[in-house]
């Protein structure tokens, strides 16, 4: 039972233009939601993080939008660069007593020059 | 800062041979987590320590799969005997305390078991 999904493996988008990850939830006690980025032979590294009290949370060119009707979360990336090329792992969890982070299959982002 | 340091980055072994993975959290985390990360997955809980209690090791499999954090600090991950299937990545993260909020991974041990 895959309580995170993450339903597109891969994406391309092209340098300056805006990337959009999305992510689906079934776990309604879930209340806290994280992206982590991933380049290869890298563990996941942090990247931005929403509370359920949230529906929006904004970093520098990184923005997480959160529909707790749709059980539904998306990363905005704007503008995207180069860099931004890696696989990138929505997380939930539910704060109330259980620290487990649950993760998504993950989607690989090429951005292309 | 140095990040959280595992050790070794790959091994190989042949099947029913013993396995161990270590890992260093960053100094001053106290909550330590080991995850399994199968290709094309994402990475799973095996077993999550505050201090040197595993406070959640429901998913670890104990029959062949032990953890232990001793002194609180760092921590080894073994496997005895391997089998073909325990090929993936074993990933180390800690956080400050308990709590949600920014885990912070290792570099990973990827295991391929022949």
């Amino acid at each position: 039972d895959q309580q995170v999904k993450q339903n597109s493996p891969s994406l391309s988008v092209q340098e300056g233009r805006i990337s959009i990850l999305n992510c689906d939830y079934t776990n309604s006690m879930f209340d806290y939601f994280l992206w982590y980025k991933k380049y290869p032979a890298e563990g996941p590294t942090f990247l931005i993080s929403i509370s359920s009290i949230k529906d929006k949370n904004e970093d520098g060119r990184f923005t997480v939008f959160l529909n707790k009707s749709a059980k539904h979360l998306s990363l905005h990336i704007v503008p995207s660069q180069p860099g931004d090329s890696a696989v990138y792992f929505c997380a939930a969890s539910a704060t109330r007593g259980n620290e487990k982070l649950t993760f998504g299959t993950g989607t690989r982002l090429t951005i292309i020059p | 800062e140095a990040g959280v340091v595992q050790s070794p980055r790959y091994k190989i072994i042949e099947k029913k041979q013993p396995v161990a993975f270590w890992c260093n959290p960053i100094s001053g985390h106290n909550t330590l987590y080991w995850y399994l990360q199968n290709l094309g997955q994402g990475p799973e809980l095996l077993i999550r320590y505050e201090n040197e209690e595993a406070v959640d090791d429901s998913q670890l499999p104990k029959d062949r799969f032990s953890a232990e954090r001793l002194k609180g600090v760092d921590s080894t991950l073994k496997i005895q005997p391997a089998e073909l299937g325990d090929s993936a990545v074993y990933l180390c993260a800690s956080s400050l305390r308990q709590g949600v909020g920014t885990q912070y991974f290792g570099p990973g041990t990827r295991l391929l078991v022949l």
